[in-house]
């Protein structure tokens, strides 16, 4: 069966620190692994994503790690700031393999203690 | 662009009773999701449409639930009977044919079943 696991659950960082989510997937087909970022009463929006031909993607302060042989990514926000507190979801897809959806990991509450 | 336009935001109904929810996907998208989201399980996809097709509708729980796209600007999901385990928000995602795996997604509508 297709999982995504995600860790931790909630997470409280100070600000200007830097917040750690990992993902870990079993799926080896899965080639695509986004992040969303979902603010309270809207929906999820696509924050950075990364395909499992690079180690590394940064946009900003957003970097993406991956690991292809343990089947792990994370997220890293470096220099939290209280407007990064959201809800983050990982997610997985097979790109090239047809027009299946998105699994998403169960998603890691965030607050930048200011 | 308006983006994806869901209706309605909020709907309290009681048990037994049919609900349906409403999603205008953003123009020249080809595909339609729709999820579900709880704290218990995160966002579930529940089916997805391409071109107005349904393609996978495994994650639909119950024949109680089903969907239809009847052209390319709207979609449907609709609960007949409606339970209280059904409550949690209602995600519409759409994405275009050329950017498969970037959804967007509609603001939710949140379901409570009395």
């Amino acid at each position: 069966q297709q999982q995504v696991k995600q860790s931790p659950q909630s997470l409280i960082v100070q600000k200007g620190g830097i917040s750690i989510i990992n993902c870990a997937y079993e799926n080896t087909a899965f080639d695509y692994f986004p992040w969303y970022q979902q603010f309270p009463g809207k929906g999820p929006a696509l924050l950075i994503a990364i395909r499992p031909d690079v180690s590394e993607k940064k946009e900003g302060r957003f970097t993406i790690s991956f690991n292809k042989s343990a089947k792990q990514f994370s997220l890293h926000i470096m220099d939290s700031q209280p407007g990064d507190s959201a809800t983050y979801f990982c997610a997985a897809s097979m790109a090239g393999g047809g027009a299946d959806g998105l699994t998403f990991g169960k998603g890691t509450h965030l607050i930048i203690q200011p | 662009d308006a983006g994806v336009i869901q209706s309605p935001r909020h709907e309290v109904t009681e048990m037994g009773q049919e609900v349906t929810l409403r999603c205008k996907p953003i123009s020249g998208h080809d595909y339609l999701f729709w999820y579900r989201q709880t704290m218990m399980r995160g966002l579930e996809l529940l089916i997805y449409f391409n071109n107005n097709v349904p393609i996978d509708d495994s994650g639909m729980p119950e024949d109680r639930f089903s969907a239809k796209m009847p052209n390319a600007s709207f979609s449907t999901l609709k609960i007949q009977p409606s339970e209280p385990r059904d409550s949690a928000v209602y995600f519409c995602a759409s994405s275009p044919e050329q950017w498969l795996n970037e959804q967007f997604f509609g603001p939710g509508t949140r379901l409570t079943v009395l």
